[in-house]
């Protein structure tokens, strides 16, 4: 089955500094990467996705590269600020008739002020 | 519009004892699921449902059975609490189109003593 890998498992940055999380992926047959944002006691919810038709989203400060070759895909956040502490969770999906999803472990990000 | 909404937020279980945990959602989606999610492992799907009246396994089912009579409704079940159950539980439902983020209920905590 698919394997998601994420790292870093904590990340402490400090305010206005870049974050970078980093997600790998076993199966080449995947086909969509979301990200989702969990703040402490509360449910996650998607940030951003990229399709693997694309190299790189962006939205704001944050943005999602993937690289289908390497199979790995990273999510950055730009100049940090203390609402973006949370932890942050990436996804991949395998196609089928049943959209086989594998979370990643989680990524504990701290923006220190 | 109020999403996916889980009853109840909060439950503790005598060991033994059963409980049924709520999941609706107003987005017409197909899809739902329900995972688990302890320290240090991320989000685990117990079981999925593809459909009014279709269930299937997840992950890691054992202990747990669920329902879907109706679309907008995804009951999980747990017949004879262990104390290994307890854990943040969240529902989510999605289109099941290609490419389609979740979105997820606000999640019970449950503690199985």
């Amino acid at each position: 089955g698919e394997n998601v890998e994420q790292h870093p498992s904590t990340l402490s940055v400090q305010e206005g500094d870049s974050a970078v999380i980093k997600c790998t992926y076993s199966d080449s047959a995947s086909n969509y990467f979301p990200w989702y944002k969990q703040e402490l006691g509360k449910r996650p919810q998607l940030i951003i996705d990229i399709r693997s038709n694309v190299g790189e989203k962006k939205d704001q400060r944050i943005a999602v590269t993937l690289n289908k070759t390497a199979k790995h895909f990273s999510l950055h956040i730009t100049e940090t600020q203390p609402e973006d502490s949370a932890v942050y969770f990436c996804a991949a999906y395998f196609p089928g008739g049943y959209q086989k999803v594998t979370f990643g472990i989680g990524t504990k990000l701290q923006v220190i002020p | 519009n109020a999403g996916v909404t889980q009853t109840p937020k909060f439950r503790v279980l005598k060991t033994g004892q059963s409980m049924t945990l709520l999941c609706a959602q107003d987005m017409n989606h197909e899809y739902m699921y329900w995972y688990r999610q302890d320290p240090g492992m991320g989000l685990r799907l117990i079981h999925y449902s593809v459909g009014e009246g279709t269930t299937a396994k997840g992950e890691v089912p054992d202990g747990y059975n669920v329902s879907r009579l109706k679309k907008q409704n995804f009951l999980l079940g747990l017949e004879s609490a262990a104390p290994s159950q307890t854990s943040v539980y969240f529902c989510a439902s999605s289109l099941g189109t290609e490419a389609a983020g979740y979105t997820f209920g606000s999640g019970t905590r449950l503690t199985v003593v």
